[in-house]
């Protein structure tokens, strides 16, 4: 059964570096998105991809932030300049279609020392 | 903005005993969604509400979708042991500019005792 991939698994990064998570969606999605989950906390809306550019972000989402989808296969999530408060799950999650069942991968752990 | 009060935030019981998930906001959503998390994974779909005061059920899981499409519930009947772990409901923002943002509420930690 086709399932949404992340890698890595867990990245210790120090503040002030990036980092680029990465994800494998289902092949045939076309609506890409990225959640975040710091510890204790509720999953929260990073962002939104569709037809290769930015549909909607939240106000988390800012300048440091960015996302691509180089090849037609990965979609990146990139922290230019990490923080502390940056740590969390980071989760992708792709759909067929807008109403269709979101498929989320298991996760990235990104740990900001 | 639109928010997800999910309650409670801590559930333990008995197997064998009911219990009910609740989830409300003052938003009108276009549908509303039950996941369930296990530990180190990504939240995993269980399902769908659509039309207001629509309920469904999956085998001893009861969801229903408030009739303002504002409020859902997940009832459990005669809880088993392997229904332990984190429920999640999720919310699809109504109106043409969502595309398709999930807004979830803070979950419900289940543990069901034997």
């Amino acid at each position: 059964e086709p399932e949404v991939t992340q890698t890595p698994s867990h990245q210790v990064t120090q503040m002030g570096q990036e980092v680029i998570l990465r994800c494998v969606p289902i092949s045939n999605h076309l609506y890409f998105y990225w959640y975040r989950q710091i510890l204790g906390q509720k999953v929260e809306f990073l962002v939104s991809f569709y037809n290769n550019e930015i549909s909607e972000k939240s106000e988390i989402f800012d300048d440091q932030f960015s996302v691509e989808r180089p090849d037609g296969s990965n979609f990146t999530l990139k922290i230019r300049s990490t923080k502390l408060e940056d740590s969390a799950m980071y989760f992708c999650a792709s759909t067929p279609g807008l109403y269709n069942e979101q498929f989320f991968g298991p996760g990235t752990r990104l740990t900001v020392l | 903005t639109q928010l997800l009060e999910q309650s409670p935030q801590f559930l333990s019981i008995q197997e064998g005993e009911n219990l009910t998930v609740y989830c409300n906001s003052s938003s009108v959503f276009s549908s509303l969604q039950w996941y369930r998390q296990e530990p180190g994974e990504g939240p995993v779909l269980l399902v769908t509400v659509v039309t207001g005061g629509e309920v469904k059920k999956l085998k001893r899981l009861t969801f229903q979708f408030g009739d303002a499409r504002k409020d859902s519930s997940l009832h459990i009947t005669a809880a088993q042991t392997g229904d332990t772990g984190l429920y999640l409901c999720a919310g699809v923002g109504a109106g043409g500019t969502s595309y398709g943002k999930l807004t979830f509420g803070q979950g419900t930690i289940l543990t069901v005792h034997p």
